[in-house]
């Protein structure tokens, strides 16, 4: 079965550390998702993409994050510099724009910043 | 304003009983879709069921079905015959048109924590 591919699966860093996160999405899917999983906020929508084209990128904070898709095959989520309250699972998605095919997720990266 | 809602956080059911976990959304739009995932302790996100809202028939995935009642605005996932590993986290997910043609992104609510009891 196709899957979306995160790494790292885990990341412990120290505060002020960039951290860097990748994303292969499924091939074919044109569209991805960033999300933010948390105890507190549970699911947030941080970006997307469509045809690599940044749409949506409202639920991010622009000082410090930012996401990428260098090519159709990539997609990265940067933190710099970290801070304790990014520390969450974030979760990539892939998935068609023009379906109602669901979104497929990535198993996630479990960020701690110390 | 919140778009769906989950409010039950947590459910208990007996290992074979069937169960439902609740889901409400709100939408003015008349073209939407409405996902279940579910989240094990593991952590990953799986798809467990797709509704439409111009679909006239509930949905079905083996042990998992919708009930679909677009008046109410609601999408209760039904389990039937729970199993030990059925307990979970479960999310209710709204995906609305976009703007820009396609479709947007899926809102999600809160979740429900299933406990399956032997």
């Amino acid at each position: 079965d196709a899957r979306v591919t995160q790494t790292p699966r885990h990341k412990v860093t120290e505060m002020g550390q960039e951290v860097t996160m990748r994303c292969q999405p499924i091939l074919g899917h044109n569209t991805v998702f960033w999300y933010r999983q948390t105890m507190m906020q549970g699911l947030e929508l941080l970006a997307y993409f469509r045809n690599r084209a940044p749409l949506d990128d409202s639920g991010m904070p622009k000082d410090r994050f930012s996401a990428e898709m260098p090519d159709a095959t990539l997609a990265t989520l940067k933190i710099q510099p970290s801070e304790p309250r990014d520390s969450a699972v974030y979760f990539c998605a892939s998935g068609l724009a023009h379906s109602n095919q669901p979104q497929h997720f990535g198993d996630g990266t479990r960020l701690s910043i110390l | 304003a919140q778009k769906i809602t989950q409010t039950q956080p947590g459910m208990f059911v007996q290992e074979k009983e069937a169960v439902t976990l609740d889901c409400t959304y709100d939408t003015s739009d008349q073209s939407y879709g409405l996902f279940w995932y579910k989240q094990p302790s593991s952590g990953e996100m799986i798809f467990l069921i797709y509704q439409g809202s111009y679909d006239e028939q509930n949905a079905t995935e083996g042990r998992y079905s919708l009930n679909f009642q677009k008046a109410r605005k609601s999408a209760n996932l039904v389990i039937s015959a729970s199993q030990l590993g059925d307990s979970a986290m479960y999310f209710c997910a709204m995906r609305e048109p976009s703007p820009s043609g396609g479709y947007n992104k899926l809102i999600f609510g809160a979740g429900t924590r299933l406990a399956v009891h032997p």
